[in-house]
C-alpha cells in the first residue's frame, strides 16, 4: 500500500518569503511523485513530477521539489512567494506500471500569502 | 474549451434522489477516473476505467456506480444520494504510452462538480 502525508494543513508566508510545503510518502515500490495545485473554483493542475530521473525536479511558476529516498520526502519549495501562489497544494504518489493514474493524494496544504 | 468537461458544475439535491455527474474529454486519453474531494481528506478514488470495456472500483466505491459510454465519456451515478455524499467530485484522464513520457500516470482534471445532498 502507498500513502502520503502532508505536514501542515495551513501554511502562511509573507510575499517574497520562502515557501516550503512538506510531503512524506510510503511506497512498497519506487514511486512516482507529484505536486498538484488547486486555485479557488478550479480543478487541479500539475506543478511538477518525479519519475526516477533527476532527484531535483523543477516545475511551473518557479516551484521545485527534491526527492529524498532516505527521508521518504518530496518537499515543495519556492524561493520567493507571490500573492498569486495562494492556493491549495496536493502531494500525490503513484506506483506507475499498471497503476498509471491511480494516484494516492495527501490531505492538502492551503498556502496563504500575506502582503 | 476545457479538455475535460464536467456537468453539472453545481447541484443541490435531496436525500434518496438519483444523481448523475457526467464527464467528457477531448484529450484522446483511454484512462478516466472519478475522484471525490473532502476538506482535510484530499482526493480519494471512486472508480476508474482503463478503456471502454474496463471498469474498476477505487477505494470508496460504495454508493456509487459508473458508466463508460465511449472513450470520451465517463459518468458517475449516485443511485440514492445521502448527505455524506456531499462533496466536490472530479473527473480526470490520463494517457498511457508504454515507456513514454506519459507512462507516469499524470492526471488531467476537470473543473469539478460540487454536489450538495440535503
Amino acid at each position: 500500500a502507498q500513502s502520503v502525508t502532508q505536514l501542515g494543513s495551513h501554511v502562511s508566508v509573507s510575499e517574497g518569503a520562502l515557501v516550503l510545503l512538506r510531503c512524506n510518502y510510503s511506497s512498497s515500490v519506487p514511486p512516482y511523485l507529484f505536486w498538484y495545485v488547486q486555485y479557488p473554483n478550479q480543478g487541479l493542475q500539475l506543478l511538477l513530477k518525479y519519475t526516477s530521473a533527476a532527484t531535483l525536479v523543477k516545475g511551473i511558476n518557479g516551484f521545485e521539489a527534491e526527492f529524498k529516498k532516505s527521508e521518504t520526502s518530496f518537499h515543495l519549495t519556492k524561493p520567493s512567494a507571490h500573492m498569486s501562489d495562494a492556493a491549495e497544494y496536493f502531494c500525490a504518489v503513484s506506483k506507475g506500471g499498471t497503476s498509471y493514474g491511480k494516484l494516492t493524494f495527501g490531505q492538502g496544504t492551503i498556502l496563504t500569502v500575506h502582503p | 474549451d476545457a479538455d475535460v468537461t464536467q456537468t453539472p458544475r453545481n447541484r443541490i439535491t435531496k436525500t434518496g434522489k438519483r444523481i448523475m455527474l457526467e464527464c467528457s474529454q477531448t484529450k484522446g486519453h483511454d484512462r478516466m477516473y472519478w475522484y471525490r474531494q473532502d476538506p482535510g481528506l484530499g482526493l480519494r478514488l471512486i472508480y476508474y476505467s482503463f478503456d471502454v470495456k474496463d471498469i474498476n472500483k477505487g477505494e470508496i466505491s460504495d454508493g456509487y456506480s459508473v458508466s463508460r459510454q465511449a472513450q470520451a465519456k465517463f459518468s458517475l451515478s449516485l443511485e440514492s444520494a445521502i448527505p455524506n455524499q456531499t462533496a466536490l467530485y472530479f473527473c480526470a484522464t490520463s494517457a498511457y504510452v508504454r515507456g513514454g513520457a506519459d507512462s507516469t500516470g499524470e492526471l488531467f482534471f476537470g473543473e469539478g462538480s460540487r454536489l450538495t445532498v440535503l
